[in-house]
């Protein structure tokens, strides 16, 4: 199977513009969440969605939004995008929403702002 | 709010040596989910371990075993017998039972395998 799949690897964006990034979860899995990992830090919790609706956000401007699809994809979207916002985005996927499921890590999306 | 402190930024070891990477927490909940991630070049982030809060006894996975200290809000990471693929970044991190399935991570370790 298929693990958690994310496009797209590399991107260049200049400041100001916008952003989308795309995560696959694992077949079955219902619960996506991401994460932005600035160079030298642990990851950050950015947003989980579980069956298409919002269930967590983190401490985010309103820049960053996201939405889930009816076969459990989901989009990250970063408008106005700033030097600051260079980093490493990470979606992780779950089989449900429960407190004893393990999250599943793609490989991410490396997001330079220049 | 929770949060997770991993004091040593970098660590080395002798291959086939042990070694123990530190994690402490904080945290008013009673029940939670504490856990170490690596992260290899490679960038994806592989589960090594995983403990939950209201369990005493320490988890174990082959070479990797946890001490946990509940009271002491301690949770670290021993690699038995160290292989040149454990090299790459640890990171411990916290789950709250309720609620949004949110991970709050440490800054990271760096671990180093020297053959």
């Amino acid at each position: 199977d298929a693990g958690v799949t994310q496009s797209p690897t590399h991107l260049i964006k200049t400041r100001g513009q916008h952003v989308t990034l795309r995560c696959s979860p694992i077949s079955g899995h219902k619960s996506v969440s991401w994460y932005q990992q600035v160079l030298g830090q642990g990851p950050q919790f950015i947003f989980q969605y579980y069956e298409k609706e919002e269930r967590g956000r983190g401490n985010f401007p309103d820049r960053f939004s996201a939405r889930q699809f009816p076969n459990y994809s989901s989009e990250l979207n970063v408008n106005a995008l700033l030097l600051g916002d260079s980093a490493l985005y990470l979606c992780a996927s779950s089989p449900e929403l429960g407190a004893n499921t393990e999250a599943f890590f793609g490989q991410g999306t490396r997001l330079t702002v220049v | 709010a929770q949060t997770v402190t991993q004091s040593q930024p970098e660590m080395s070891v002798q291959e086939a040596e042990t070694v123990t990477l530190s994690c402490t927490y904080d945290t008013s909940e009673s029940d939670y989910y504490l856990f170490w991630y690596k992260q290899p070049p490679s960038r994806q982030m592989i589960l090594v371990i995983r403990q939950e809060a209201y369990k005493q006894q320490n988890a174990t996975e082959n070479r990797f075993s946890v001490n946990f200290q509940k009271a002491a809000k301690s949770f670290s990471l021993k690699i038995s017998d160290s292989q040149l693929g454990d090299a790459a970044m640890y990171f411990c991190a916290y789950r709250k039972i309720q609620g949004a399935q949110k991970l709050v991570f440490g800054q990271g370790t760096r671990l180093t395998i020297n053959p």
